[in-house]
C-alpha cells in the first residue's frame, strides 16, 4: 500500500461521538486526500491536503474536518458522528500535479460504523 | 445525471475469456485516465494510467481513451481467478488533482 498506513482500521462508534481516523506515510508526498466509498457511489472526495497545514473541501465535505501539522500525517475528523457517515475511509497520496506526479496511492481503509 | 458513469455489474467470465469494462464521462477537461483494481476489503491500487487519447497496453491489460465519444475502456484478456475484482475508472482534468471516479465494475472469474 506505498506506505500509507490508516488507524483504526476498524472502528464502532455512537451516534453524536467525535472521532478521528488517521493517516500517515512515509513517502514524503505533497498530497494528501481523504475519501470515502459507499455502494453505488464509488469513491467520493471529502478533503485534501496539498502542505502542512493547507486543506481544502472536496466534494462531500460536510460534517468532516482535517488537519494537517506534519507532512506525514492527516487526520480527518467528524465532529459528531451520524449514522450517514458509517462508510469505508480511503486516504490517498501523490506526489504533485503533471505527468507521472499526480498518480494516488490509496492505503488499506478504515470501515467505521456509527449506530 | 454523473460526471463519470460505469455499469457496477457483477459481470461474471469464464476463465480465459477477454473481459470488457468501460466508462462514459460529461468533462471534456479530463485528460488523465486511470484504471484501479481494488480486491475485497483492501484498497484500490492502480492499473492503468493513461493521458489523454490512444491505445497503453501492459501485459494483459489493454486502456483505451476515445476522448471525441467521452468513452474509455479496459481490456483484460485471458482472464484468471485472480482477476475478480472490483474495477474502478477515474479520470482528472490537466490542472489540479481531484479525481472522478466511476462506481466500479464487480468482475467474476470462474474457473
Amino acid at each position: 500500500d506505498a506506505g500509507i498506513t490508516q488507524s483504526p482500521r476498524h472502528k464502532v462508534t455512537e451516534t453524536g461521538t467525535p472521532v478521528t481516523l488517521r493517516c500517515h506515510q512515509t513517502e514524503n508526498h505533497r498530497y494528501m486526500y481523504w475519501y470515502r466509498q459507499d455502494p453505488g457511489h464509488g469513491l467520493r472526495l471529502i478533503h485534501y491536503s496539498y502542505g502542512v497545514k493547507d486543506t481544502d473541501k472536496g466534494e462531500v465535505s460536510d460534517g468532516y474536518s482535517v488537519s494537517r501539522s506534519k507532512t506525514e500525517d492527516f487526520l480527518l475528523t467528524l465532529e459528531s458522528a451520524t449514522s450517514s457517515q458509517t462508510s469505508v475511509y480511503f486516504c490517498a497520496i501523490s506526489a504533485g500535479w503533471g505527468r507521472d506526479q499526480e498518480t494516488q496511492y490509496f492505503g488499506p481503509g478504515t470501515r467505521l460504523l456509527v449506530l | 445525471q454523473k460526471e463519470v458513469e460505469q455499469d457496477p455489474g457483477p459481470l461474471s467470465v469464464p476463465e480465459g475469456a477477454i473481459v470488457s469494462l468501460n466508462c462514459t464521462y460529461s468533462n471534456s477537461a479530463f485528460q488523465y485516465f486511470m484504471w484501479y483494481r481494488q480486491y475485497s476489503r483492501k484498497g484500490p491500487e492502480l492499473l492503468m494510467y493513461t493521458y489523454s487519447s490512444g491505445n497503453k497496453e501492459d501485459g494483459r491489460f489493454t486502456a483505451q481513451v476515445d476522448k471525441s465519444s467521452k468513452y474509455i475502456s479496459l481490456f483484460i484478456r485471458d482472464s484468471q481467478p485472480s482477476d475478480s475484482a472490483t474495477y474502478l475508472c477515474a479520470m482528472k482534468e490537466e490542472y489540479g488533482n481531484k479525481l472522478v471516479f466511476g462506481a466500479g465494475t464487480i468482475l467474476r472469474v470462474k474457473s
